[in-house]
């Protein structure tokens, strides 16, 4: 079966304090992993897509990787504005259509 | 969410009624999705739309039947609500490369 887990659950940090988020997957074949940040009471966010083992992206305080079993967002410096609560998902090759498996994400706050 | 529009925001229902949750892109992407989110569950499938005219279950679709209609508008409609349904709705659309794109979302509470 296909699945996603996050970790931790919940993190909190000082801004400035950098750290990563954690996602690791099982799925029979990876089409895609894909991270989105959601702000409370709005709809995810699209942040990245990865597609091979050893691909990174960056998008301003945001890092993401991906190795064959996990995916890491690193956040560097992080401010306030970054608190929210992070979403990975994949997208399976055995998944019907094109539709998405997500874990059920890391809330982070950063305090100033 | 610019791009998705979902209607509407908020709803209360009482046990055993009906209603239609509507979802309507702006562009011509083929795929639509609709997703419920429930604290400690995440995000789960509950109908996929690949193209006009077709749609297919996810991964919780038991009491919800949904309607493609045209490529723009992808319905979601409970015909006889039941409070295991109280959930915040999302309606998504986009393929593999350009992303998934969500709407705001319908939160709906059955009492």
């Amino acid at each position: 079966e296909d699945q996603v887990t996050q970790s931790p659950e919940a993190l909190r940090l000082q801004e400035g304090e950098s750290s990563s988020l954690n996602c690791s997957y099982t799925v029979s074949g990876l089409r895609g992993l894909f991270w989105y940040r959601q702000d409370p009471g709005k709809g995810p966010e699209f942040l990245f897509t990865l597609y091979s083992a050893g691909e990174e992206k960056e998008k301003e305080r945001l890092k993401a990787t991906l190795t064959k079993k996990e995916s890491f967002l690193h956040i560097t410096a992080p401010k306030p504005e970054d608190s929210a609560t992070y979403l990975c998902a994949v997208q399976a090759v055995n998944q019907a259509g094109t539709a998405l498996i997500f874990g059920k994400g890391t809330t982070l706050s950063v305090s100033s | 969410n610019a791009g998705v529009t979902q209607t509407p925001k908020f709803q209360v229902l009482k046990t055993g009624q009906s209603m239609t949750l509507q979802c309507a892109q702006d562009m011509n992407h083929n795929s639509m999705y609709w997703y419920r989110q429930d604290p400690g569950m995440g995000l789960r499938l509950i109908y996929y739309s690949a193209s006009e005219g077709t749609t297919d279950k996810g991964e919780v679709p038991n009491g919800y039947n949904v309607s493609r209609l045209n490529k723009r508008e992808f319905s979601l409609r409970l015909e006889s609500a039941a409070p295991s349904q109280t959930s915040v709705y999302f309606c998504a659309k986009g393929d593999r490369g350009s992303g998934y794109t969500f709407g705001s979302g319908t939160r709906l509470t059955v009492v």
